[in-house]
Order: C-alpha cells, then sequence, then structure tokens
C-alpha cells in the first residue's frame, strides 16, 4: 500500500526566506506525485504534478519540486516565500493503473507559518 | 481550467437524519470522481471511487450502507450519509478525474456537522 509522510507538521519562515517542504513517499510502482495547497475555508489547489520526464517541476505562484527516486523523495522548495504562502500543504501520491487515475494518497500536510 | 462545485458548502443536520452533499464537474465530464474527508487539522482520506454508471468502490473501513454514492451522470456524483451521527461531523471533499490528463481536481468542500 502507498503512503506519503511529510515529517513537518509546522514550519516557521520569515518573509523572503526560502522554504522546503519535505515529502517521502512508498509506493510499489511509478508514482504520481503531487503538492496541494490548501488556505483557511478554500478548497485544494494544485501547486504542481510530476508523471514523468524532467524530475524538476515547475508549478504556479513559483513553487518547484524535484523528484528523486532514490530518496523516494518529492521536496517542495520556493525561493523567496510571501506572506500570502501562510497555509496547509499536502504531498500526494497516486496512481494511473488501467489507464486512470486511483484516489490519491495524502500526506498529513505541512502547516506553513510566515513570520513577518 | 477544470472547475469542480460541490452543494451545499455547509450543513448542520440533526443526529439520526441523512444528508445529501452533491459534487458536479461544470466544464468536463467526469467518468470518475472521487470522495474524500477531512476532519480538523488533519489530512484527506479517500472514501470511496465513484464511477459513472456503475457501483461505486469503498475504502477499507468506510461503510458503503451508511456513505452511499450515486454517480448517476458525467457531471454528477451525490454522497449520502445516512443516520448522521455526530462522529460524522467532518469536513467532505470530492475530486472529479479529466480524462483528457487524469488529474483530479478538487471540489470546495463541504463541512457537515451533525448535532
Amino acid at each position: 500500500a502507498q503512503s506519503v509522510t511529510q515529517p513537518d507538521i509546522h514550519i516557521t519562515v520569515s518573509e523572503g526566506a526560502s522554504l522546503e517542504l519535505r515529502c517521502n513517499y512508498s509506493y510499489g510502482a511509478t508514482p504520481y506525485l503531487f503538492w496541494y495547497v490548501q488556505s483557511p475555508g478554500q478548497g485544494l489547489q494544485l501547486l504542481l504534478k510530476y508523471f514523468s520526464g524532467d524530475t524538476l517541476v515547475q508549478g504556479i505562484k513559483g513553487f518547484e519540486a524535484e523528484f528523486k527516486r532514490s530518496q523516494s523523495s518529492f521536496n517542495l522548495r520556493k525561493p523567496s516565500v510571501h506572506w500570502s504562502d501562510a497555509a496547509e500543504y499536502f504531498c500526494a501520491v497516486g496512481a494511473m493503473e488501467g489507464g486512470g487515475a486511483d484516489g490519491l494518497t495524502f500526506g498529513k500536510g505541512t502547516h506553513l507559518i510566515i513570520q513577518p | 481550467g477544470a472547475v469542480v462545485s460541490q452543494h451545499p458548502s455547509w450543513v448542520i443536520c440533526k443526529s439520526g437524519t441523512s444528508v445529501k452533499i452533491e459534487c458536479r464537474s461544470l466544464d468536463f465530464q467526469a467518468t470518475t470522481m472521487f470522495w474524500y474527508r477531512q476532519f480538523p487539522k488533519q489530512s484527506l482520506m479517500l472514501m470511496a471511487t465513484s464511477n459513472e454508471g456503475s457501483k461505486a468502490t469503498y475504502e477499507q473501513g468506510v461503510e458503503k450502507d451508511k456513505f452511499l454514492i450515486n454517480h448517476a451522470s458525467l457531471t454528477l456524483s451525490t454522497l449520502t450519509v445516512t443516520s448522521a451521527h455526530p462522529e460524522d461531523s467532518s469536513f467532505y471533499i470530492c475530486s472529479a478525474e479529466s480524462p483528457a490528463t487524469y488529474e483530479q481536481y478538487f471540489g470546495p468542500g463541504t463541512r457537515l456537522t451533525v448535532t
């Protein structure tokens, strides 16, 4: 069974500083990896995804993530955070067996706090 | 981009009653939709996979008789929480799979409170 681990429950970063959110996954086949952001009272927004190809993936809002198969990791990075980035971030893994996506398995989330 | 809506956005019901939550894909047809549950400050847990025209597939531990799922059309899936109890209070989120990209688009969620 697949699983996703986000080891950091909370992270506090100063505005303008760089950010890295960690994600490790366990999956038997080729994983399809996602990062979502959830702001209070709002739905999940996809930041970026990795299906195949270039292991460094660019997303929206200046985020990027790097897939490292040897480390089973898909860490999310941003060079300079903004106060509006404060939110809950979820890493997720899924499959494309049978030509269609399966439901996603989510990590427990990392709560990002931005200090002024 | 693809938009998924949910209705209602929040609902309060009395213990023992049933509640129906709708999930609609507004600008694409989705043969597959998913239902998730999120407890406060916790992650999303997949409850079931809803396939148009066939029975839903439930994850282990999810009571299919309690959480009835119907996917009657390519743009609508419904989740009915039957005989709701306070422990069913949660945030229910649906997603619809794009047949073009297999990407899931998430609805804004429905907050259910059972009193």
